[in-house]
C-alpha cells in the first residue's frame, strides 16, 4: 500500500529551464509535507516543507505547491542548474505520534547544460 | 542546517557476525530519532522508530530481535544487525528530529545522517 506515489521514476529538464516534480498521497491524515534531495550513497538532505494550511511555500529557486483537495503536491525548480541532478524524494506526516515519514519511491532529476 | 552523522559510512562483515551502526545528532538533541533502509533503486523504508529512554518502535514486517535498537542519549541510537545474512545487505540511514522544536508544539523537520552502506559477504 503505497501512501505516498511519485509516479514519474526519471525527469530530464535543459539548464535554465522549470523542473516541475510531482508527489500525490492517499492519506488524508498526512498534514506535513517535505520534500528532499538525495545524491547516491549519500543521505537526504531536506529541501522544503509545507504545512496543509497552506497551500504554497518558497525558498529561493524551489517553491512546493499543495493541493489538498487532489492530494497533489509538486515541487518546482527555476531556473534548474546542473547540480540540481539528483533523486528528490516527496514524504509526508501526520500529526500525531512519532510524526515519522511515509516516502515516495523518487524521481530522478537530470539538468541538461 | 541540523547535523546528523553515522559511523562507520561502510562495512563489510562475514555471514553470522553482528554489525553497530552508529547515529548522532551533532548539534541538536533528538528524543526520536529514526532508521530507514533502502534497497538499490527504491524508497527509503522506516524500519523503526527509536525513543530515548524507552524501546524502539518497529514497522510491520521488522524482525526487532535482528535488528537492535537502543536510544541510550538524547544525541545516540545505535543499530546493531545481529547475525547478518547476505541478505541484509543494504544502505541503512538514520535521521533525528529536534527535540526543542517538538517540545515547543512544532513540525520538526528530520535531519538524515549520510548513511552506512553494509555488505555481508
Amino acid at each position: 500500500d503505497q501512501q505516498v506515489k511519485q509516479n514519474s521514476p526519471s525527469l530530464s529538464v535543459q539548464e535554465g529551464r522549470i523542473s516541475i516534480l510531482n508527489c500525490d498521497y492517499t492519506n488524508s491524515m498526512f498534514d506535513y509535507f517535505l520534500w528532499y534531495k538525495k545524491y547516491p550513497a549519500e543521505g537526504p538532505t531536506f529541501l522544503i516543507s509545507i504545512s496543509s494550511i497552506k497551500d504554497k511555500n518558497e525558498d529561493g529557486r524551489f517553491t512546493v505547491f499543495l493541493n489538498k483537495s487532489a492530494k497533489h503536491l509538486s515541487l518546482h525548480i527555476v531556473p534548474s542548474q546542473p547540480g540540481d541532478s539528483a533523486v528528490y524524494f516527496c514524504a509526508a506526516s501526520e500529526a500525531q505520534g512519532a510524526q515519522k515519514l511515509v516516502f515516495g519511491q523518487g524521481t530522478r532529476l537530470t539538468i541538461n547544460p | 542546517g541540523a547535523v546528523v552523522s553515522q559511523h562507520p559510512s561502510r562495512v563489510i562483515c562475514k555471514s553470522g557476525t553482528s554489525v553497530k551502526i552508529e547515529c548522532r545528532s551533532l548539534d541538536f538533541q533528538a528524543t526520536t530519532m529514526f532508521w530507514y533502509r533502502q534497497f538499490p533503486k527504491k524508497s527509503l523504508m522506516l524500519m523503526a522508530t527509536s525513543n530515548e529512554g524507552s524501546k524502539a518502535t518497529y514497522e510491520q514486517g521488522v524482525e526487532k530481535d535482528k535488528f537492535l535498537i537502543n536510544h541510550a542519549s538524547l544525541t545516540l541510537s545505535t543499530l546493531t544487525v545481529t547475525s547478518a545474512h547476505p541478505e541484509d545487505s543494504s544502505f541503512y540511514i538514520c535521521s533525528a528530529r529536534d527535540w526543542a522544536v517538538g517540545l515547543a508544539g512544532g513540525r520538526s523537520t528530520q535531519y538524515f545522517g549520510p548513511g552506512t552502506r553494509l555488505t555481508v559477504l
